[in-house]
C-alpha cells in the first residue's frame, strides 16, 4: 500500500509570494495528481503527471520519480488560490492489475491562506 | 464538456427515510466512483463502476446501494442511514482506471 505525505499542513502567505507544497510517497507509481479543493467545495483536478514538470497558468507541478517526490509551486499568489491542495497516487505499486488501477491514496492536504 | 454534475447540491434526511444521489457525466468515461467525504479529511473511495459493472466495493455497509443504469449515469441510493453518514459525498469519472479523475461538485448530505 503506498504511503503519502504531505508538507505543510497549514500554509499562509501574502499575496504576490511564491508558494511551494511538498509531497511523498513510499511505493512506485506511474502518475501523480495533484488536486484543489475550495473550503465547502468539489475537487478540481489540477494535474497528473508521470514525469518531469507541467504548467498551467501560474501553477507549475513537478515531481521525481526517482525519489518518489513532487512539488506544486505557486507563482504570484493571489487570495482565490485559498483552497486545500491534496496529493494522491495510485494505492497499489506500478505495474496495476486491476481493480487496483483505479484506487487512489490521498495525502492529508495542505490547506493554503492567501492574505491581501 | 468536461463537467460532472451531482444532483442534489445539499440533501436533509431522517433516519427513515429513502432518497438517492445523482451523477452524471457526458465525456465518454467508463469508469465512475462514488467517495464519501468528512470534514478536514481526504476523500475515502466507495464504489468503482468500470464499464457499467461494480469492480470495487470498500466494505460500504448495505444501506448505501449503489447503481449504474448506463455508462453517463451513476446514483447512490440511502436507506436508513445514521447520523455519522453525514458527509460530502463526491463522484467523479475517469475515461478508463488510472487516468484522471475528473470530480463533481458533490452533495452535502445531513442525516437527522
Amino acid at each position: 500500500k503506498n504511503e503519502v505525505e504531505q508538507s505543510p499542513q497549514n500554509l499562509t502567505a501574502q499575496e504576490g509570494e511564491f508558494i511551494t507544497i511538498n509531497c511523498s510517497y513510499s511505493v512506485g507509481i506511474s502518475a501523480l495528481h495533484w488536486l484543489q479543493q475550495h473550503p465547502g467545495g468539489g475537487i478540481v483536478s489540477l494535474f497528473m503527471l508521470s514525469s518531469g514538470k507541467k504548467k498551467h497558468g501560474r501553477l507549475i507541478a513537478t515531481i521525481n520519480i526517482q525519489e518518489k517526490h513532487s512539488s506544486l509551486h505557486i507563482t504570484a499568489s493571489h487570495p482565490r488560490d485559498s483552497a486545500v491542495y491534496i496529493c494522491a497516487v495510485p494505492k497499489s505499486p506500478f505495474p496495476y492489475s486491476g481493480a487496483g488501477s483505479y484506487q487512489l491514496t490521498f495525502g492529508k492536504g495542505t490547506k493554503l491562506s492567501v492574505i491581501p | 464538456d468536461t463537467e460532472v454534475t451531482q444532483t442534489p447540491k445539499h440533501l436533509v434526511m431522517g433516519m427513515t427515510n429513502k432518497k438517492s444521489l445523482k451523477c452524471e457525466q457526458h465525456m465518454g468515461h467508463r469508469a465512475m466512483y462514488w467517495y464519501k467525504q468528512k470534514a478536514k479529511k481526504p476523500p475515502e473511495l466507495m464504489f468503482v463502476y468500470s464499464y457499467e459493472k461494480l469492480s470495487i466495493n470498500e466494505s460500504v455497509p448495505s444501506r448505501f446501494s449503489p447503481e449504474c443504469p448506463n455508462s453517463s449515469l451513476l446514483n447512490l441510493h440511502l436507506h436508513a442511514l445514521q447520523p455519522e453518514d453525514s458527509a460530502l459525498y463526491l463522484c467523479a469519472s475517469s475515461l478508463l482506471g488510472h487516468e484522471t479523475q475528473y470530480f463533481g461538485p458533490g452533495t452535502r448530505l445531513l442525516v437527522l
